[in-house]
């Protein structure tokens, strides 16, 4: 599986949209990037994925470049709750070989 | 949130004793997956379940085993728990095995073994 390099932390300001970056440069073309987030002591919840197309959900939006080498998570209007650790990863699959692997993640901190 | 419940949520144990975590599930998925996390490693696969009676292992798997029965419990055994099995443990569902399928966490067990 491609590998992913995340920045260890960020903060942002509540109310203000929260960018999170993701360089995966050896991504391959059946390799769709997800993002998941954890909170602390909580299971990992998930928030996004894509392949190449820009995507939106009710969480967040994720960004990938043209060249998928990187992508942006964006949390449009961050809040306190959203402070957590953001796991970007880069899966091929199929089948449930196709695990998730976690790296060290972003910390967010939003701050108020 | 998916229907994910995982029991005990802490267990402290000592070395040498067997240790059972249950996980139990209501979205009637066909998958099911146990995940440890430690401070350093982020979550590593354990082993994974794709049906009834049919699982196979991850990247972590020694000195664990586990069972499913029924579809709705995954069942993860330490037959003689060791120190360095102190972790979280998490496990997950998902419905389909395609390349856009979502794993959701259960809400994870603290095992403490002494």
């Amino acid at each position: 599986d491609a590998k992913t390099t995340q920045p260890p932390s960020m903060d942002c300001a509540e109310g203000r949209a929260a960018n999170l970056p993701c360089n995966h440069s050896t991504i391959s073309g059946n390799e769709y990037v997800y993002w998941y987030r954890q909170i602390h002591s909580q299971g990992p919840q998930y928030i996004i994925h894509g392949l190449k197309n820009n995507e939106t959900n009710e969480m967040a939006s994720l960004i990938i470049t043209e060249d998928r080498k990187s992508s942006t998570l964006i949390l449009p209007h961050a809040t306190l709750r959203d402070t957590a650790v953001y796991y970007c990863i880069v899966r091929v699959g199929p089948g449930a070989n196709s695990k998730l692997t976690f790296g060290k993640g972003i910390t967010l901190s939003v701050r108020p | 949130d998916a229907g994910i419940t995982q029991s005990p949520r802490h267990k402290v144990t000592e070395t040498g004793t067997p240790v059972t975590l249950r996980c139990h599930q209501t979205e009637n998925h066909r998958y099911m997956y146990w995940y440890r996390q430690d401070p350093g490693h982020g979550l590593r696969l354990i082993h994974y379940s794709y049906g009834v009676k049919d699982t196979d292992k991850g990247e972590v798997s020694d000195g664990y085993s586990v069972s499913r029965s029924k579809t709705e419990d995954f069942l993860l055994t330490l037959e003689s728990a060791t120190s360095s099995q102190t972790s979280v443990y998490f496990c997950a569902i998902s419905e389909s095995e395609g390349l856009t399928d979502t794993q959701y966490f259960g809400p994870g067990t603290r095992l403490t073994v002494l």
